[in-house]
């Protein structure tokens, strides 16, 4: 059974660029959530999808937003990069049904420059 | 919503010595701890959870107990070795609906042979 799949590793932005990041989940989980984790702040929540609707969404700015599509892939995207956004981007595939043990992937790092 | 305080940030321990890893969460309606484990460069994996229907849990060497009246629950590694060296998380979650997991913001175990 093939892990999550993160898209891309790794990548290098300046500020006020946009990036997207890439998440397919575990095959017949039908939850995503992505979380940004940066050194000192943990593992901090974005938001969760399920079944392509946004289920729950943490505290961030409007510039990150996400989508899920049907065959349980999910996307986020940053609008107009900062310095502040560099980070290791981790997303997290489940059943969605109750709580249960989440699926990490190895995760997209960010670099704002 | 919930706020999930760990402690300590930083901790080594000499080889075969035991480690503590302690969590506090706000909300009371959590029943949902899971702790993970993250090596270095590595995605964080689920190395053992408790639901609040239990005091104690026990898998080999490691060992997560809960007070409900107290808010906090704590991760004890026996015999540490140095493959236990890395970033555990713990985290909080009400296991009924599907709100997302809150994680602390982790703590660095050196074992030191």
């Amino acid at each position: 059974k093939a892990g999550v799949t993160q898209t891309p590793r790794y990548l290098i932005k300046t500020r006020g660029q946009q990036v997207t990041l890439s998440c397919s989940p575990i095959s017949g989980h039908r939850s995503v959530s992505w979380y940004q984790q940066t050194p000192g702040q943990g593992l901090q929540f974005l938001f969760e999808y399920f079944s392509e609707t946004q289920r729950n969404k943490g505290n961030f700015p409007g510039r990150f937003s996400g989508r899920q599509f049907s065959n349980s892939r999910s996307e986020m995207n940053v609008s107009t990069l900062e310095l502040g956004d560099s980070a290791l981007y981790l997303c997290a595939s489940s059943t969605g049904q109750g709580s249960g043990e989440l699926f990490f992937g190895e995760g997209s790092r960010l670099t704002v420059l | 919503g919930e706020n999930v305080e760990q402690h300590p940030s930083t901790l080594s321990v000499q080889e075969g010595d035991s480690a503590v890893i302690k969590c506090t969460y706000s909300d009371s309606a959590s029943n949902y701890f899971p702790w993970y484990k993250q090596e270095l460069g590595k995605r964080p994996q689920l190395i053992i959870d408790i639901r609040s229907n239990v005091g104690e849990k026990k898998d080999q060497r490691i060992a997560v107990t809960l007070n409900k009246t107290a808010k906090h629950f704590s991760l004890h590694i026996t015999e540490t070795q140095p493959e236990d060296s890395a970033v555990y998380f713990c985290a909080a979650s009400p296991s009924s609906g599907n709100t997302p997991l809150v994680f602390g913001k982790g703590t660095r175990l050196s074992v030191i042979a």
